[in-house]
């Protein structure tokens, strides 16, 4: 079945510093592949998404490319901001199932 | 102007009552969604109906039990609450069920089973 794998945090790091959290993906097909971020007491929100294979999803400094070769969809930014602290979801959606795959979430703690 | 929005926020109960949580989207979207958030932040998906229509129903005990009375409005009804129902229930929407389309998310009804 499908299933989406992310590393787990929590990830610490500090103001200016460069992030990367994986994301590695088994689907059968053609899935579309997704970042969503979760602020403190807030539900999730799309931070990008890629819908096929080399797209690279960007928004608010963050970029993700779609690799079908290595099935990941790994999420960076080049510089952290104390207000990215979030937990962030990897997230892949397949045609006709009306469902998404949520991976565990990985907790990101930016220190000023 | 809301997208998707749930209430109550926050519920505290005790064991064995019943409660709801409503949710409604004016999104216009055909497909709507209930989600389970445990204290390790792992999301479960719950439900989904497309066009009122129950398309997802995740083994989930049949003490929940979804109601759409209309593309707009999802609500989740929960019989005889336990201590582990304690969570927090995402509502989502999407345009429907092509694997491009976002969902959008609710802020969350903290439930706090005692």
């Amino acid at each position: 079945g499908n299933s989406v794998t992310q590393m787990e945090g929590p990830v610490t790091l500090s103001e200016e510093a460069f992030l990367t959290i994986n994301c590695t993906y088994t689907a059968t097909g053609y899935p579309s592949l997704f970042w969503y971020v979760q602020y403190p007491g807030e539900g999730l929100q799309l931070l990008l998404k890629a819908t096929k294979a080399d797209d690279k999803g960007s928004n608010k400094g963050f970029e993700a490319t779609y690799r079908k070769e290595t099935t990941s969809f790994h999420l960076e930014k080049g510089s952290v901001q104390v207000s990215d602290s979030a937990v962030y979801f990897c997230a892949l959606g397949t045609s006709g199932t009306y469902k998404y795959i949520f991976g565990t979430g990985t907790r990101l703690k930016v220190l000023a | 102007d809301t997208a998707v929005s749930q209430t109550p926020k926050y519920l505290v109960t005790q064991m064995g009552n019943d409660k709801s949580i409503k949710c409604e989207q004016n999104l216009g979207h055909d497909t709507m969604y209930w989600y389970k958030q445990d204290s390790k932040k792992f999301l479960k998906i719950m439900f989904s109906y497309n066009n009122k229509e129950l398309i997802i129903n995740e083994t989930v005990p049949n003490r929940f039990s979804p109601k759409s009375p209309d593309k707009a409005h999802l609500n989740l009804h929960i019989n005889s609450l336990e201590l582990g129902d304690s969570a927090v229930y995402f509502c989502a929407s999407s345009q429907g069920d092509s694997p491009g389309y976002e969902q959008y998310f609710g802020p969350g009804t903290r439930l706090t089973v005692t």
